[in-house]
């Protein structure tokens, strides 16, 4: 599995609340990736890295935030959680060969 | 903008019959196509990719410039096929890959 785990890998919290998800990979890859996926909408990018304390803003990035200030962690931020962020949440890293492997996925139900 | 465009959202086949997943791109450049494969209560997992041109499951996909399509092929569908099906593309820029929005492949004995 690519060495890749994410946590936790269900949470329910309320409407307003700070939530933090965390993906961690053990292969010292540059680039990691947080992706949301929606039925019907496939995946989306939220955010990603290429280096540590170095990110960028996906295609739905409104809300989110996130930090990496160590190559094998990747935190997602939700700020103030809203109804529209339940969703599952997918962890990528990208090899050398350009390929990336996903984690398992957070299951993020916001009430 | 790019964009992956995959028009069917279930697509039901018997056991034994053929099976075309259909994915529509649009990019002015030249992307790197992708079909990633979700079984069910499992991650992601990259199932083929158009420059290795390998058949992987029985799968193959070829890309057409022309009709900017990636469309995903198996002669002989098989119970164990039936999972949700994304195409992809990357431009390159960090590498970040754009989804369709998938299709579940249902076959049935």
């Amino acid at each position: 599995d690519a060495g890749i785990t994410q946590s936790p890998r269900h949470k329910v919290t309320e409407t307003g609340t700070p939530v933090t998800l965390r993906c961690h990979q053990t292969e010292n890859h540059r680039y990691m990736y947080w992706y949301r996926q929606d039925p019907g909408h496939g995946l989306r990018l939220i955010h990603y890295s290429y280096g540590v304390k170095d990110t960028d803003k996906g295609e739905v990035s409104d809300g989110y935030s996130v930090s990496r200030s160590k190559t094998e962690d990747f935190l997602l931020t939700l700020e103030s959680a809203t109804s529209s962020q339940t969703s599952v949440y997918f962890c990528a890293i990208r090899d050398y060969s350009y390929e990336q492997y996903f984690g398992p996925g957070t299951r993020l139900t916001v009430t | 903008a790019q964009r992956v465009t995959q028009p069917e959202k279930l697509l039901s086949v018997f056991k034994g019959a053929p099976v075309e997943l259909k994915c529509n791109y649009s990019y002015s450049g030249s992307p790197e196509l992708f079909w990633y494969v979700q079984y069910s209560r499992q991650r992601l997992q990259l199932l083929l990719r158009h420059i290795s041109r390998e058949s992987i499951k029985g799968f193959t996909a070829d890309l057409n410039k022309g009709e900017t399509s990636f469309h995903l092929k198996k002669p002989f569908a098989q119970e164990e096929d039936s999972a949700m099906y994304y195409c992809a593309l990357t431009t390159g820029a960090g590498n970040m890959l754009t989804f369709g929005g998938g299709t579940r492949l249902m076959v049935k004995p």
